[in-house]
């Protein structure tokens, strides 16, 4: 079982769809839970970035960590043809290794 | 903002030739790290450096080699190019905390 797990997609939606995109994760030390956007053919964009639990919102963008679940999501409301990217999600432990885990990343298209 | 920059786009080379790909931050942070990144497979750590002239291996390291002598800047060599190294690679810095930030990537091609 790989530590971070996610589905590659492509998820296909109309525009002003909400958006779901998921995580799924083994190691319990995870402390940091990051978003990454990645145009084709560019390099991966922070786009958010949570500590420990919660929800954090940005505009269009809401992040959601459930430790308990070991399950993280990211929404995106009101989806927009230029959010048709790949998004990574990313973990890492607090202190230690410096080093993220990245998931494989789910391509997501929105058509007009 | 936080600015990583690559030296190229874009690198045709050859079979063999010694290939040489430079990272710059301009944050002033200590951890810095080379992936590459090829379509099913997702990122893969080649080499990280958490401090000047330290490095330690990745993933995948073999068939690469790294230099950190300034905090700033991070290359990542190939000694000898091979067409398996044809791939997208992508230099990403970060602080303390982990969020790291990349670079545009370069795309390299071995013929």
């Amino acid at each position: 079982q790989k530590e971070v797990e996610q589905d590659p997609g492509p998820l296909s939606v109309p525009e002003g769809a909400i958006v779901s995109l998921n995580c799924t994760y083994s190691n319990s030390a995870f402390q940091y839970f990051m978003w990454y956007r990645q145009y084709s053919r560019k390099g991966p964009e922070l786009l958010m970035y949570t500590y420990s639990s919660g929800n954090k919102e940005d505009g269009r963008f809401t992040a959601q960590v459930d430790k308990s679940s070991k399950y993280i999501s990211l929404f995106i409301r009101d989806s927009q043809p230029s959010d048709s990217a790949t998004y990574l999600c990313a973990m890492k432990v607090e202190g230690g290794s410096y080093i993220p885990t990245f998931g494989r990343g789910t391509s997501l298209i929105v058509h007009p | 903002d936080v600015k990583v920059t690559q030296s190229s786009r874009y690198l045709v080379k050859r079979t063999g030739e010694k290939v040489f790909l430079e990272c710059v931050q301009d944050m002033d942070h200590e951890n810095m790290f080379w992936y590459r990144q090829d379509p099913g497979l997702g990122l893969r750590l080649i080499y990280f450096s958490y401090d000047v002239k330290m490095k330690e291996k990745g993933d995948i390291p073999e068939g690469y080699s790294v230099s950190r002598e300034k905090k700033e800047r991070f290359s990542l060599i190939l000694e000898s190019a091979s067409t398996n190294q044809t791939s997208m690679y992508l230099c990403a810095s970060s602080g303390l905390a982990g969020m790291g930030y990349f670079g545009p990537g370069t795309r390299l091609t071995v013929l």
